[in-house]
């Protein structure tokens, strides 16, 4: 079955970085986009970006592009998201998804379990 | 950007009732729109894709429809583990973006 397994909750200071890790298991890594979502306690949900592990090809979010990184690796199965500069409202869970259907009618129909960080001084 | 403004933001039920949720586009998206249902610490799950089209796995209790700016989610026959919170999202162009949510309360 699908999988996505994310790495472990991060405490930063502001100004640091954080590096989430997203490791896919049961398909075929390189045949979907990767995306980045995140969720501050208690609000909803906003996309931060996508990558098509494919060709690169990324999609930012405006209000984050230049503090964020987005990569994969193929012969891990796994993709990264790097933000930098943090601030203490990038305190949230940080989700990675699948995203199928990127052609036809994109949707995010895998999740992986969320990675908390905190930027606190 | 779009913005997406679903209603109401919280409503409560009862096991066996008929719950709709309505999600407004502030631009057509055509049925370029999923629903997705988040459990209180678990990671959002997919339910509808392309308006309404249920994805696999998802019990035929729910049902989405609409086209253009208006939509909407129902449930029919409300169950347990039902309760929790919706989200609309938009796909028809970046930035994606989500719907505030609508929590369904006992």
């Amino acid at each position: 079955q699908v999988q996505l397994v994310q790495s472990g909750a991060e405490v930063k200071k502001p100004g640091a970085s954080v590096k989430v890790s997203c490791k896919a298991s049961g398909y075929t890594f390189t045949t979907y986009a990767i995306a980045w979502v995140r969720q501050a306690p208690g609000q909803g949900l906003e996309w931060l970006g996508s990558i098509s592990v494919y060709n690169g090809h990324t999609k930012f979010a405006q209000k984050l592009q230049g503090r964020l990184s987005m990569t994969t690796d193929t012969s891990a199965s796994t993709a990264y998201m790097e933000l930098r500069s943090l601030r203490s409202d990038d305190t949230a869970v940080y989700y990675c998804a699948r995203e199928a259907g990127s052609l036809t009618y994109p949707r995010f129909d895998n999740w992986g379990q969320g990675t908390l960080v905190t930027v606190s001084s | 950007d779009i913005q997406m403004t679903q209603s109401p933001s919280s409503l409560s039920a009862s096991v066996g009732d008929r719950v709709t949720i309505t999600c407004r586009a502030s631009q057509s998206l055509t049925t370029y729109l999923n629903w997705y249902q988040q459990q209180p610490g678990k990671a959002p799950k997919l339910l509808i894709y392309a308006a309404s089209s249920l994805q696999t796995g998802v019990p035929s209790r729910f049902s989405g429809s609409g086209s253009g700016t208006d939509f909407s989610l129902t449930i029919t026959s409300l169950q347990p583990e039902d309760f929790a919170t919706y989200f609309c999202q938009q796909s028809i162009t970046t930035p994606l973006t989500f719907g505030g949510g609508t929590k369904v309360e006992i």
